[in-house]
């Protein structure tokens, strides 16, 4: 069955450290990828997506995404994270093969300390 | 401000009670979705409307019943709440079914099935 993984359901770091979330997904073909942000409290606000092009994409907020399609991934990744940070990441796949249905992974709470 | 708007934000109900879920947005957005989202389980597309006038089943429609009344709206219903109903609700839209530029999400509904 096609799905999304999201490897780290909880991660917690200090301020100033960096950061990657991993995601993977078992379409195949053509992928749209997106990374959402879920700020506590509110709702899902996109991050950054990938449709093609240049494999690394940059998002707001300092966010970067690296797609490696021979590896099925598309990791989430950011330098140096503030406690402003701190939210729940998903990732979310959007293919052909899948019926153009998005779906999304479970989700990775991160928690920055300040 | 332009966006997806949800109504109520709150809801307890008792089993077996019914209610409708209301969502309107005013982007011109061709395609709407509602998702559920549980705690370690991400998004769970319930039912999707591609354009007005058509809705489909998502990943976990049993349950719920849908309404695309017009191009602005589209309402859920729980005909019968139960209480593994009990989750957090998000309507989003999008430009169009298969030109996915990300979604726009509602600030969502809690609904409590007790």
């Amino acid at each position: 069955a096609q799905s999304v993984s999201q490897h780290n359901h909880h991660v917690i770091l200090s301020e100033a450290a960096s950061l990657e979330l991993g995601c993977n997904y078992s379409y195949g073909g053509t992928v749209n990828l997106f990374w959402y942000v879920q700020y506590p409290g509110q709702h899902l606000q996109l991050l950054l997506k990938y449709f093609s092009g240049d494999p690394l994409v940059k998002g707001i907020k300092g966010f970067e995404a690296e797609f490696i399609k021979s590896k099925f991934s598309f990791n989430l990744r950011k330098p140096s994270v503030q406690w402003s940070d701190t939210a729940e990441y998903f990732c979310a796949v959007n293919a052909r093969t899948g019926g153009f249905k998005t779906i999304f992974g479970a989700g990775t709470r991160l928690f920055v300390k300040a | 401000n332009a966006g997806v708007t949800q109504t109520p934000k709150f809801q307890v109900l008792k089993t077996g009670q019914s209610m409708t879920l209301q969502c309107a947005q005013d982007m011109n957005h061709n395609s709407m979705y509602w998702y559920r989202q549980d705690p370690g389980m991400g998004l769970r597309l319930i039912y999707y409307s591609a354009s007005e006038g058509t809705t489909d089943k998502g990943e976990v429609p049993n349950g719920y019943n849908v309404s695309r009344l017009n191009k602005r709206e589209f309402s859920l219903r729980l005909e019968s709440a139960a209480p593994s109903q009990t989750s957090v609700y998000f309507c989003a839209s999008s430009e169009a079914w298969q030109k996915v530029d990300g979604y726009t999400f509602g600030s969502g509904t809690r609904l409590t099935v007790v």
